[in-house]
This record gives structure tokens, C-alpha cells and sequence, in this order.
């Protein structure tokens, strides 16, 4: 069982480049999260899916877009990368929406953008 | 606005005991969470609270208390592998999960 993956590991791109972190769970939940995590600063929610079919904007979301096609995956889309888009990005999937429910993390991906 | 306080850094030697601290203030409360991060890697679940008083789980224990907006993780019997970044999360009335910074602690043998 693999739980979350995230693709790819670390990427380095240049500024206006367009770039898509892909992010699979194998663990049938409904929900599933786009964080970045700067030095200094908490986790902060980019965008969120409650379900398949819909998406949501977290506190950053300007930058970026996702989908969620189907229960498994959720692509974050960065259109046109600048450099404040440096950052750590995890995503994370949990049984039902936001609330009382354990966020599983993928292994993260870490991205800079020159 | 919504704020969470933990602090930055805290050091700790092994086999002592250690109290991470967390205040919040937060439109509303559903809950607390708290997460270890290793460097480097995911965070991982440790606990969640939404009554008052204390939770025990082997080593770790996560206290709450709503009416002072207070929580505190209590590790027991450090051990080096206890290094790492501790996440306090905090659910509010909206049921967003908010994020403190979280506590960097560093063991020392």
C-alpha cells in the first residue's frame, strides 16, 4: 500500500515555465489537499478537493489550479512559475472534507523556481 | 485573524521530558490536532483533542483546554529519534484547519 505519492521529488524550473506536481492516493478518500510549506511559516492551503468533481480555493491560491478528474488524483498546476513559488508542496488526502478528520501527507515535492 | 503560537525552537536531552506549548486564537473550535514532521519528510499524525483535558498515547500526551485556547504536547522519556518539528493545527468554526508554524525540537544526548 503506497498511501500517497507525489511527482516529481524536486524540480528546478525556470520563471514562466508552466508545471504540473501530480499527487495519487490509493486509499479511497474523499478529500485531498495542496499545501505549500515556506521556512518560518505553517502550512498554508493553496486549494482543497471534498470530492471528485469539485474544487475549492484554500489561503493562496492565486498562481495556481487543480482538478480532481476522479477519487485518486489531484493535480496542482503552477500556469506561469515565478520565483515566490519556491516553496515545498504536500499534498494530503483525508476520509471525509476539512474538520476532525487525520490529513495524510505525500512525501512532498520540493521546487524551485529560478 | 486567526493566529496560532507555538514556539520556534526548544532543546530537550534524552530521556528527559519535554512540554510543547500551543495558544490559539481562532474564529471558533472544532478540535486540535498535533503532527511530527521529521526534516525532510511528511508530517504524520500524533493526536487530536476537542474536549478539555488530557489524552495519553504511549510517550505522547496532548492536553486541551478551550476556555483558555491552550494545548500542550507532553513527550515522555525523550529519545533521539524524537527529534523533529512538532505542528500544532487548530479547526475552526468553518472547519478549515489552520497551521501554526510549529516547534522545531532538537535532543541532545
Amino acid at each position: 500500500i503506497a498511501g500517497i505519492t507525489q511527482a516529481p521529488t524536486s524540480q528546478i524550473l525556470a520563471a514562466g515555465r508552466r508545471m504540473t506536481l501530480r499527487c495519487t492516493q490509493d486509499m479511497r478518500h474523499n478529500a485531498m489537499y495542496w499545501y505549500r510549506q515556506d521556512l518560518g511559516l505553517g502550512l498554508r492551503l493553496i486549494h482543497y478537493s471534498n470530492t471528485a468533481g469539485t474544487t475549492g480555493k484554500g489561503e493562496v491560491p492565486d498562481g495556481y489550479s487543480v482538478s480532481r478528474a476522479n477519487t485518486d488524483d489531484f493535480p496542482l498546476t503552477l500556469a506561469s512559475a515565478v520565483p515566490s513559488q519556491t516553496s515545498v508542496y504536500f499534498c494530503a488526502s483525508s476520509d471525509a472534507g476539512q474538520g476532525a478528520n487525520e490529513q495524510f501527507f505525500g512525501p512532498g515535492t520540493r521546487l524551485t523556481v529560478l | 485573524g486567526q493566529n496560532i503560537d507555538q514556539p520556534t525552537e526548544m532543546t530537550a536531552t534524552e530521556g528527559a521530558i519535554v512540554q510543547i506549548n500551543c495558544t490559539y486564537q481562532t474564529s471558533g473550535f472544532n478540535g486540535l490536532f498535533w503532527y511530527q514532521q521529521h526534516a525532510g519528510e511528511a508530517p504524520t499524525f500524533l493526536s487530536y483533542n476537542v474536549l478539555d483535558g488530557l489524552e495519553e498515547k504511549g510517550r505522547f500526551s496532548s492536553f486541551l483546554s478551550r476556555s483558555k485556547g491552550y494545548s500542550y504536547l507532553l513527550l515522555k522519556e525523550l529519545q533521539m529519534k524524537d527529534s523533529a518539528s512538532y505542528l500544532c493545527a487548530v479547526v475552526d468554526s468553518n472547519y478549515q484547519l489552520i497551521w501554526g508554524a510549529g516547534t522545531k525540537l532538537i535532543i541532545k544526548p
